[in-house]
């Protein structure tokens, strides 16, 4: 799975748009982008993927690079309860690769929300 | 989205006793659990993955011996640390896919703390 890149930390300010970048320039072309986030304490919570388009749900937005080689995930209404690190995560979707499903976490953006 | 269940959430234990951690696919049917460990302040890093009736696949450097992984059914996972030692004292996470959907489900995670 292609390795991607993150800042390790960012603020944001209480009811603002938070916008989490990610580079992963060696991505192929079957790999997905990931989104998952861990509140302290807590096992990861999935929020969003895509593959090249632009998705949308009711926890955030993806914005994906023509060239795929980066992305960016926004927090529309960042909250309190959006403290947490963030992890992006390049790879084949589970049911493309059945076996060897694996999930490899990098280091995440530690995202702290201030009001 | 589907629910994966960890049990127990915490754990005290004495060094060289063995600790047994439950994983659960509450609504779905996980035909691969995957089990991490995570110390404080750092990622999570896959121990191993775990398919239904068959031999768990360790990733390198993790002891298939200390670390017993059954998953015996298709809702049910289990790790056993075997003669725990305050080292393996950790934050210990599973997550399940059915390999049909394209992400994975995270458990709470359960905190071990070998005394």
């Amino acid at each position: 799975d292609a390795k991607t890149t993150q800042p390790p930390s960012m603020d944001c300010a209480e009811g603002r748009a938070a916008n989490l970048p990610c580079n992963h320039s060696t991505i192929s072309g079957n790999e997905y982008v990931y989104w998952y986030r861990q509140i302290h304490s807590q096992g990861p919570q999935y929020i969003i993927h895509g593959l090249k388009n632009n998705e949308t749900n009711e926890m955030a937005s993806l914005i994906i690079t023509e060239d795929r080689k980066s992305s960016t995930l926004i927090l529309p209404h960042a909250t309190l309860r959006d403290t947490a690190v963030y992890y992006c995560i390049v790879r084949v979707p589970f049911m493309i690769k059945a076996a060897g499903n694996k999930l490899t976490f990098g280091g995440g953006t530690r995202v702290l929300v201030k009001p | 989205g589907a629910v994966v269940s960890q049990h127990p959430s915490r754990v005290i234990c004495k060094s060289g006793t063995s600790v047994k951690i439950e994983c659960r696919s509450l609504d779905f049917q996980a035909t691969t659990m995957f089990w991490y460990r995570q110390f404080p302040k750092q990622s999570l890093m896959l121990m191993a993955t775990s398919n239904e009736g068959s031999k768990a696949t360790y990733e390198q450097g993790v002891e298939k011996d200390k670390f017993l992984i059954n998953h015996a059914s298709l809702t049910l996972s289990t790790l056993t640390v075997t003669s725990a030692h305050p080292e393996d004292s950790s934050f210990y996470i599973c997550s399940a896919s059915t390999g049909k959907n394209t992400e994975a489900f995270f458990g709470q995670g359960t905190r071990l703390t070998v005394v």
